[in-house]
């Protein structure tokens, strides 16, 4: 599947700071997804974008679904410590008519305090 | 909340060994998907089942069989494991909904390691 472009590829922030990634692909996409790894885990989702324009929260988490269905941000605001792990983005391109999702290579977050 | 298990969270084999790795999710998800994850590679689809005792290649399943005899089973069947499958395998599963909405979870991993 295309691989997705993930920025930044790390982030090396203070505690209290704000964070901003995105992901962007060269087709339309259906769905973005965002996910978080800590080590030695899998990964959990966080939130799921299903329309475009969507923004959407949970907690100090917001992400929202580009208006060209082509690309998704997700924000951490006031970053703390356990915040810490590789963020994921990953998405299902409309010309996709199977199952699998494409997945950006992934934002490395660290926050020190 | 959806759960997604994978039998062994750390696996040593040595080469030429035949390696099951399991997965059972408890949502009556139709979905069922295997990953292996690399470090520089993000997360690559190696195969994935839509149904039971279906399946459908990815995008690297060369060296790799799975097994779906069960809805809420999903095994990833190494047949002669080699070095370069050493690796974190991860499983997710997810509903089978229209439109192609697939928001896919995740089990922990299995770290595999093949001497």
């Amino acid at each position: 599947g295309q691989q997705l472009n993930q920025s930044p590829q790390s982030m090396f922030i203070q505690e209290g700071e704000d964070v901003s990634m995105n992901c962007t692909s060269s087709s339309i996409f259906n769905t973005w997804l965002w996910y978080k790894q800590e080590p030695g885990e899998g990964p959990v989702l966080l939130i799921a974008l299903y329309k475009a324009g969507e923004l959407t929260s949970n907690g100090r988490l917001t992400a929202q679904f580009g208006i060209t269905r082509k690309d998704s941000f997700l924000n951490i605001s006031a970053s703390i410590p356990s915040d810490v792990g590789i963020y994921f983005c990953a998405g299902q391109p409309r010309s996709n008519s199977g199952y699998a999702l494409n997945f950006g290579k992934g934002t490395s977050l660290l926050v020190t305090p | 909340d959806v759960k997604v298990t994978q039998s062994s969270r750390y696996l040593v084999k040595r080469t030429g060994e035949k390696v099951f790795l399991e997965c059972v999710q408890d949502m009556d998800h139709e979905n069922m998907f295997w990953y292996r994850q690399d470090p520089g590679l993000g997360l690559r689809l190696i195969y994935f089942s839509y149904d039971v005792k279906m399946k459908e290649k990815g995008d690297i399943p060369e060296g790799y069989s799975v097994s779906r005899e069960k809805k809420e089973r999903f095994s990833l069947i190494l047949e002669s494991a080699s070095t370069n499958q050493t690796s974190m395998y991860l499983c997710a599963s997810s509903f089978d909904l229209s439109g192609g909405l697939d928001t896919q979870y995740f089990g922990p991993g299995t770290r595999l390691t093949v001497l």
